[in-house]
Protein backbone atom coordinates (compact mmCIF):
# COMPACT_ATOMS: atom_id res chain seq x y z
CA UNK A 1 0.00 0.00 0.00
CA UNK A 2 1.47 3.47 -1.05
CA UNK A 3 2.58 5.61 2.24
CA UNK A 4 2.64 8.90 0.60
CA UNK A 5 0.06 10.23 -1.46
CA UNK A 6 0.86 13.32 -3.57
CA UNK A 7 -1.34 16.23 -4.87
CA UNK A 8 -2.38 17.01 -7.20
CA UNK A 9 -2.18 14.14 -10.01
CA UNK A 10 -1.45 16.45 -12.93
CA UNK A 11 -0.16 20.03 -13.09
CA UNK A 12 0.36 22.56 -15.57
CA UNK A 13 1.91 25.52 -16.27
CA UNK A 14 4.33 28.24 -18.37
CA UNK A 15 7.58 28.58 -18.23
CA UNK A 16 9.10 31.03 -15.61
CA UNK A 17 6.23 29.88 -13.12
CA UNK A 18 6.86 28.05 -10.33
CA UNK A 19 5.42 24.51 -9.28
CA UNK A 20 4.52 23.51 -5.74
CA UNK A 21 3.45 19.48 -5.22
CA UNK A 22 2.13 18.41 -2.21
CA UNK A 23 2.78 14.77 -0.24
CA UNK A 24 0.97 13.02 2.71
CA UNK A 25 1.92 10.14 4.41
CA UNK A 26 0.27 7.81 7.16
CA UNK A 27 3.25 6.47 9.88
CA UNK A 28 5.73 8.20 11.44
CA UNK A 29 9.02 8.37 9.25
CA UNK A 30 12.98 8.59 9.64
CA UNK A 31 12.85 10.86 6.31
CA UNK A 32 10.86 11.73 3.26
CA UNK A 33 12.39 11.51 -0.49
CA UNK A 34 11.70 13.07 -3.64
CA UNK A 35 12.33 11.59 -6.98
CA UNK A 36 12.02 12.82 -10.59
CA UNK A 37 11.15 10.32 -13.49
CA UNK A 38 11.18 11.40 -17.23
CA UNK A 39 9.25 9.41 -19.70
CA UNK A 40 10.15 5.93 -20.07
CA UNK A 41 13.29 6.17 -17.76
CA UNK A 42 13.96 5.66 -14.50
CA UNK A 43 13.44 7.57 -11.40
CA UNK A 44 15.98 9.80 -10.04
CA UNK A 45 16.89 11.12 -6.69
CA UNK A 46 16.60 14.77 -6.02
CA UNK A 47 16.35 15.26 -2.17
CA UNK A 48 16.32 14.14 1.05
CA UNK A 49 14.65 15.68 4.06
CA UNK A 50 14.66 13.93 7.59
CA UNK A 51 12.39 14.14 9.96
CA UNK A 52 14.21 16.61 12.36
CA UNK A 53 14.78 19.07 9.02
CA UNK A 54 12.09 21.14 8.13
CA UNK A 55 13.20 22.29 5.49
CA UNK A 56 16.18 21.81 2.55
CA UNK A 57 16.97 23.67 -0.49
CA UNK A 58 19.10 22.05 -3.68
CA UNK A 59 19.58 24.86 -6.56
CA UNK A 60 16.27 25.06 -7.63
CA UNK A 61 14.07 22.99 -5.44
CA UNK A 62 13.05 24.00 -2.29
CA UNK A 63 11.28 21.41 0.29
CA UNK A 64 9.38 21.36 3.63
CA UNK A 65 8.45 19.14 5.72
CA UNK A 66 5.87 19.41 8.36
CA UNK A 67 6.01 15.90 10.79
CA UNK A 68 2.85 17.34 12.90
CA UNK A 69 0.67 17.35 9.92
CA UNK A 70 2.29 14.61 8.20
CA UNK A 71 2.80 16.33 5.02
CA UNK A 72 5.23 17.69 2.37
CA UNK A 73 6.04 19.96 -0.33
CA UNK A 74 8.28 20.37 -3.26
CA UNK A 75 8.86 23.93 -4.72
CA UNK A 76 10.31 24.01 -8.05
CA UNK A 77 11.04 27.72 -8.94
CA UNK A 78 11.57 29.39 -12.31
CA UNK A 79 10.42 26.02 -14.55
CA UNK A 80 11.57 25.22 -17.34
CA UNK A 81 10.25 22.69 -20.16
CA UNK A 82 13.51 20.02 -19.05
CA UNK A 83 10.72 19.94 -15.66
CA UNK A 84 8.41 17.82 -17.47
CA UNK A 85 8.23 14.87 -15.31
CA UNK A 86 6.36 12.81 -13.07
CA UNK A 87 7.43 13.86 -9.29
CA UNK A 88 7.42 11.28 -6.40
CA UNK A 89 7.36 11.32 -3.06
CA UNK A 90 8.87 8.49 -0.87
CA UNK A 91 8.82 7.73 3.01
CA UNK A 92 10.26 4.42 4.10
CA UNK A 93 8.21 1.52 5.02
CA UNK A 94 7.23 0.56 8.59
CA UNK A 95 9.68 -1.79 8.96
CA UNK A 96 12.18 0.91 7.97
CA UNK A 97 13.83 -0.71 5.49
CA UNK A 98 12.61 0.52 2.32
CA UNK A 99 10.69 3.55 0.34
CA UNK A 100 7.12 3.19 -0.74
CA UNK A 101 6.36 5.67 -3.19
CA UNK A 102 3.23 7.70 -3.86
CA UNK A 103 1.75 7.48 -7.49
CA UNK A 104 2.98 11.18 -8.42
CA UNK A 105 2.42 14.81 -9.51
CA UNK A 106 2.57 14.59 -13.46
CA UNK A 107 4.16 18.07 -14.46
CA UNK A 108 4.05 19.98 -17.79
CA UNK A 109 6.02 23.05 -18.52
CA UNK A 110 5.21 25.13 -21.80
CA UNK A 111 7.18 26.74 -23.34
CA UNK B 1 30.00 4.66 -12.63
CA UNK B 2 27.63 3.69 -15.21
CA UNK B 3 24.94 3.02 -12.25
CA UNK B 4 22.29 0.51 -11.84
CA UNK B 5 22.52 -1.88 -15.32
CA UNK B 6 19.10 -3.67 -15.96
CA UNK B 7 18.60 -6.26 -18.70
CA UNK B 8 16.82 -6.66 -21.20
CA UNK B 9 15.24 -3.04 -21.37
CA UNK B 10 12.75 -4.82 -23.13
CA UNK B 11 10.90 -8.05 -23.51
CA UNK B 12 8.32 -9.45 -24.90
CA UNK B 13 7.42 -13.49 -24.32
CA UNK B 14 4.43 -15.43 -24.59
CA UNK B 15 2.74 -16.14 -21.35
CA UNK B 16 3.72 -19.26 -19.60
CA UNK B 17 7.23 -18.86 -20.82
CA UNK B 18 10.09 -18.35 -18.26
CA UNK B 19 11.11 -14.83 -17.90
CA UNK B 20 14.56 -13.70 -16.18
CA UNK B 21 15.32 -9.96 -15.26
CA UNK B 22 18.90 -9.16 -14.51
CA UNK B 23 20.31 -6.21 -12.15
CA UNK B 24 24.31 -4.93 -11.63
CA UNK B 25 23.62 -2.56 -8.71
CA UNK B 26 26.53 0.02 -8.20
CA UNK B 27 29.74 -1.10 -6.24
CA UNK B 28 29.78 -0.30 -3.18
CA UNK B 29 25.80 -0.17 -2.29
CA UNK B 30 24.40 -2.92 0.03
CA UNK B 31 20.90 -2.55 -0.19
CA UNK B 32 19.25 -3.84 -3.81
CA UNK B 33 15.23 -3.32 -4.58
CA UNK B 34 13.08 -4.78 -7.41
CA UNK B 35 10.08 -2.48 -8.18
CA UNK B 36 7.03 -2.94 -10.45
CA UNK B 37 5.84 -0.02 -11.81
CA UNK B 38 2.23 0.10 -13.48
CA UNK B 39 -0.42 2.69 -14.64
CA UNK B 40 -3.00 1.26 -12.19
CA UNK B 41 -0.81 0.58 -9.35
CA UNK B 42 1.84 3.07 -9.59
CA UNK B 43 5.09 2.00 -8.06
CA UNK B 44 4.79 -1.28 -5.72
CA UNK B 45 8.27 -2.74 -3.97
CA UNK B 46 8.20 -6.52 -4.96
CA UNK B 47 11.45 -7.60 -2.68
CA UNK B 48 14.48 -6.28 -1.22
CA UNK B 49 18.26 -7.46 -0.03
CA UNK B 50 20.79 -6.08 2.41
CA UNK B 51 24.54 -7.08 1.75
CA UNK B 52 23.01 -10.03 -0.63
CA UNK B 53 20.22 -11.22 1.50
CA UNK B 54 16.18 -11.06 1.05
CA UNK B 55 14.90 -9.09 4.38
CA UNK B 56 11.58 -8.36 2.83
CA UNK B 57 9.54 -10.31 0.48
CA UNK B 58 6.21 -9.54 1.20
CA UNK B 59 5.78 -7.04 -2.02
CA UNK B 60 5.88 -10.61 -4.37
CA UNK B 61 2.83 -11.19 -6.15
CA UNK B 62 3.11 -14.93 -5.89
CA UNK B 63 5.09 -18.04 -5.97
CA UNK B 64 5.52 -17.65 -9.13
CA UNK B 65 8.08 -15.02 -8.92
CA UNK B 66 11.35 -14.95 -7.12
CA UNK B 67 15.05 -12.98 -6.96
CA UNK B 68 18.09 -13.92 -6.14
CA UNK B 69 21.23 -11.94 -5.33
CA UNK B 70 24.28 -14.76 -5.26
CA UNK B 71 26.61 -11.61 -5.40
CA UNK B 72 27.10 -8.41 -4.56
CA UNK B 73 27.50 -7.42 -8.03
CA UNK B 74 24.30 -9.53 -9.42
CA UNK B 75 20.72 -10.14 -9.24
CA UNK B 76 17.66 -11.81 -10.82
CA UNK B 77 14.10 -11.55 -10.68
CA UNK B 78 12.41 -14.56 -12.44
CA UNK B 79 8.86 -15.16 -13.11
CA UNK B 80 7.87 -18.75 -14.10
CA UNK B 81 5.02 -19.13 -15.66
CA UNK B 82 4.71 -15.89 -16.83
CA UNK B 83 0.89 -14.05 -17.48
CA UNK B 84 -0.36 -11.40 -19.21
CA UNK B 85 -1.15 -9.59 -16.15
CA UNK B 86 2.38 -9.69 -15.43
CA UNK B 87 3.45 -6.94 -17.71
CA UNK B 88 4.71 -4.02 -16.58
CA UNK B 89 8.22 -1.72 -16.26
CA UNK B 90 10.49 -3.83 -13.65
CA UNK B 91 13.17 -1.54 -12.39
CA UNK B 92 15.98 -2.24 -9.78
CA UNK B 93 17.17 -0.23 -7.75
CA UNK B 94 20.51 0.02 -5.38
CA UNK B 95 21.29 2.36 -2.31
CA UNK B 96 24.26 3.37 0.25
CA UNK B 97 23.67 2.41 4.31
CA UNK B 98 20.77 4.84 5.37
CA UNK B 99 23.20 6.84 7.41
CA UNK B 100 24.74 8.27 4.38
CA UNK B 101 21.83 10.23 3.65
CA UNK B 102 21.88 9.13 -0.02
CA UNK B 103 19.08 8.29 -1.95
CA UNK B 104 18.26 5.05 -4.10
CA UNK B 105 20.11 5.14 -7.66
CA UNK B 106 17.65 3.53 -10.52
CA UNK B 107 18.03 1.63 -13.32
CA UNK B 108 16.47 2.43 -16.47
CA UNK B 109 13.78 -0.51 -16.20
CA UNK B 110 12.70 -3.58 -18.03
CA UNK B 111 9.77 -3.02 -19.80
CA UNK B 112 7.83 -6.21 -19.98
CA UNK B 113 5.03 -7.50 -22.17
CA UNK B 114 3.42 -10.75 -21.36
CA UNK B 115 0.99 -11.91 -24.55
Amino acid sequence: SQQGEEDPQALSIQEGENATMNCSYKTSINNLQWYRQNSGRGLVHLILIRSNEREKHSGRLRVTLDTSKKSSSLLITASRAADTASYFCATVNQAGTALIFGKGTTLSVSS
Amino acid sequence: DAGVIQSPRHEVTEMGQEVTLRCKPISGHNSLFWYRQTMMRGLELLIYFNNNVPIDDSGMPEDRFSAKMPNASFSTLKIQPSEPRDSAVYFCASSPPPETGLGYTFGSGTRLTIV
